[in-house]
């Protein structure tokens, strides 16, 4: 099961910053936050991820509270083709996929407005 | 280039068959999946494949069979296909075992008439 709560759908106006927020309230201390999303009938495409830091990349920003209990995946100047479903994902250090996979959940919807 | 590519992109086959589905990455990297996304787009592992040691997914049924002939190649083999074995299939790859970083193929549409 999912260890990740996240709104089930958002929306966002385009060339504005659309921002993700992900619940990750039993989150052990060897596990990071990844995130994904999947443009529809494509398949799933990874963005960011981090453990404890803020991290920053050319896609996206993800910002992780101090508790590390939720974080925020932020894309800066959404855009239509940002229109996918978004996964926040939670696994642990040292078995990022091989051991057990992934385990996406139901994840966000977001949609970009014109 | 691809990174990861499979074939076919669309699978269409009546029950009780056996099909294969086939998976490439060029990337490099030591470790190959395959997830399946059903109807309700529930992503799932099923299985993951590293250095010749096969984990498989408890809930995977054994019509299911993953065949690598070599590091770059992760092969699906399904036999006796079953209506609900109808769903998205997706071939992925990370750099190593421990990597969350995972790159997937476009995904193979299978249909069980």
């Amino acid at each position: 099961d999912a260890k990740t709560t996240q709104p089930p759908s958002m929306d966002c106006a385009e060339g504005r910053a659309a921002n993700l927020p992900c619940n990750h309230s039993t989150i052990s201390g060897n596990e990071y936050v990844y995130w994904y999303r999947q443009i529809h009938s494509q398949g799933p495409q990874y963005i960011i991820h981090g453990l404890k830091n803020n991290e920053t990349n050319e896609m996206a920003s993800l910002i992780i509270t101090e508790d590390r209990k939720s974080s925020t995946l932020i894309l800066p100047h959404a855009t239509l083709r940002d229109t996918a479903v978004y996964y926040c994902i939670v696994t642990p250090m040292y078995s990022g996929g091989g051991a057990d996979g992934l385990t996406f959940g139901k994840g966000t919807h977001l949609i970009i407005q014109p | 280039d691809t990174a990861v590519s499979q074939t076919p992109k669309y699978l269409v086959t009546q029950m009780g068959n056996d099909k294969s589905i086939k998976c490439e990455q060029n990337l490099g990297h030591d470790t190959m999946y395959w997830y399946k996304q059903d109807s309700k787009k529930f992503l799932k592992i099923m299985f993951s494949y590293n250095n010749k040691e096969l984990i498989i997914n408890e809930t995977v049924p054994n019509r299911f069979s993953p065949k690598s002939p070599d590091k770059a190649h992760l092969n699906l083999h399904i036999n006796s296909l079953e209506l609900g074995d109808s769903a998205v299939y997706f071939c992925a790859s990370s750099q190593f075992s421990t990597d969350g970083e995972q790159f997937f193929g476009p995904g193979t549409r299978l249909t069980v008439l």
